[in-house]
């Protein structure tokens, strides 16, 4: 089944503890991007990936990195989490970075809360 | 800034009935919007989408109509169902830019029987 996956679902942690959410595609996509979604703000890119070894901010990049050594995988990483960096958590994957009719796929989510 | 907008927070339909979520939009140099489903406790999925050289789009039971003079995109979903219960966004791309999509904050759609 064509998806994208997103580990954990649910994370739970206090401030500055690092930690990683996992992403991964099965299908091919050379794009490949991170959301949060907070209410009242709707989806905000974090940082994205036009593909292996290329990424690039997003409108909300600060406390966060990532990194692409592969194609399927796009981890994001929060070295020291801040209360404020509590939210719900998107990854999404797109045949391609460029053009239209360039539907992206998202995963299910990870809810994180930073006491 | 540029921004994506709705009007309704929350649309409350009788089931059978057709249903119209609406959005506006400020970038005039947007040349693709995306309509999205996003179901309680799940990521959000693509409905249907539709270029700038396009003013209306169909699709199984979905509509979506463009209008670029005033920048409003709307969705209609016809004969709406109890399953059609969810938040939808609506979505733009600005030309010559990357994958990146600028998102609404959304509209809640309660279908009552």
């Amino acid at each position: 089944e064509a998806q994208v996956t997103q580990n954990p679902r649910y994370l739970i942690t206090v401030t500055g503890k690092k930690l990683t959410v996992t992403c991964s595609q099965n299908m091919n996509h050379e794009y490949m991007s991170w959301y949060r979604q907070d209410p009242g703000l709707g989806l905000r890119q974090i940082y994205y990936s036009m593909n292996v070894e290329v990424t690039d901010k997003g409108d909300v990049p600060e406390g966060y990195k990532v990194s692409r050594k592969e194609k399927r995988n796009f981890p994001l990483i929060l070295e020291s989490p801040s209360p404020n960096q509590t939210s719900l958590y998107f990854c999404a994957s797109s045949l391609w970075g460029q053009g239209s009719h360039n539907e992206q796929f998202f995963g299910p989510g990870t809810r994180l809360t930073v006491l | 800034g540029e921004s994506v907008g709705l009007h309704l927070p929350t649309l409350s339909v009788q089931e059978g009935d057709n249903s119209i979520i609406n959005c506006a939009y400020s970038n005039s140099a947007s040349d693709y919007f995306i309509w999205y489903k996003q179901e309680s406790g799940k990521g959000p999925q693509f409905i249907i989408d539709i270029r700038s050289n396009m003013d209306k789009r169909q699709g199984q039971r979905v509509t979506v109509l463009l209008n670029k003079t005033v920048k409003h995109l709307s969705l209609q979903i016809a004969a709406t169902q109890p399953g059609d219960s969810a938040v939808y966004f609506c979505a733009e791309k600005t030309a010559g830019t990357a994958s990146k999509l600028t998102f609404g904050t959304g509209t809640r759609l309660q279908v009552t029987l």
